[in-house]
């Protein structure tokens, strides 16, 4: 089955305790890219990568990092989680980029920190 | 100001209803339209693109009016199921904006 996988689905984590949040595809696609969603603020991109060894900031990258090693991971890595951190995040692949709109998306990682 | 901005709702309409949602954008640059639908709790799939001359999928019609800078999803006979949120998606050179979306409840 074709999909997009994020874990962990639910994380309560306190302040400055280093955590990743892993994001996997299997459908060979260049493109993937890290959201966070907020009430009121919609969808707001972190990073993205159009594909292996190429990434690139976002509208709202500060506080986050990543890493495209191999096509199909893409984790978010936050060094130092803070409260303003606290949000449901996407991780979303497409194979010809944003432009066509097929953005698959994975379940989501609701983070908490404390 | 938001670069795609939607009326937050929540709409509330009963079965059969028609209800229209409409999105403005504010970079007239912007290439591609979208409308992505959200339910609780769960990732946003895509709906519909969205074309200069319009377009239609069964229920669902999207527009397009360059010149005013808004797009509009238009659902008819609504069902219970399409209570979710609606997305509204803009894209420029590969950027892509979200709005902050519709919610639709349909009642029974």
């Amino acid at each position: 089955e074709a999909q997009v996988t994020q874990n962990p689905r639910y994380l309560i984590t306190v302040t400055g305790k280093k955590l990743t949040v892993t994001c996997s595809q299997n459908m060979n696609h260049e493109y993937m890219s890290w959201y966070r969603q907020d009430p009121g603020l919609g969808l707001r991109q972190i990073y993205y990568s159009m594909n292996v060894e190429v990434t690139d900031k976002g509208d709202v990258p500060e506080g986050y990092k990543v890493s495209r090693k191999e096509k199909r991971n893409f984790p978010l890595i936050l060094e130092s989680p803070s409260p303003n951190q606290t949000s449901l995040y996407f991780c979303a692949s497409s194979l010809q980029g944003r432009i066509t709109g097929e953005l698959f998306f994975g379940e989501g990682s609701r983070l908490t920190v404390l | 100001r938001k670069e795609v901005e939607q009326d937050p709702g929540p709409f509330n309409v009963p079965e059969g209803a028609t209800v229209a949602f409409n999105c403005t954008y504010s970079n007239s640059a912007s290439q591609s339209f979208f409308w992505y639908r959200q339910d609780c709790r769960k990732e946003p799939k895509l709906l519909m693109s969205v074309y200069s001359s319009g377009n239609e999928d069964g229920r669902f019609t999207a527009q397009l009016n360059r010149a005013s800078q808004y797009i509009s999803l238009l659902i008819r006979d609504s069902k219970l199921s399409d209570s979710a949120t609606y997305l509204c998606v803009v894209s420029r050179n590969n950027d892509m904006r979200f709005g902050a979306g519709t919610r639709l409840t349909v009642k029974p």
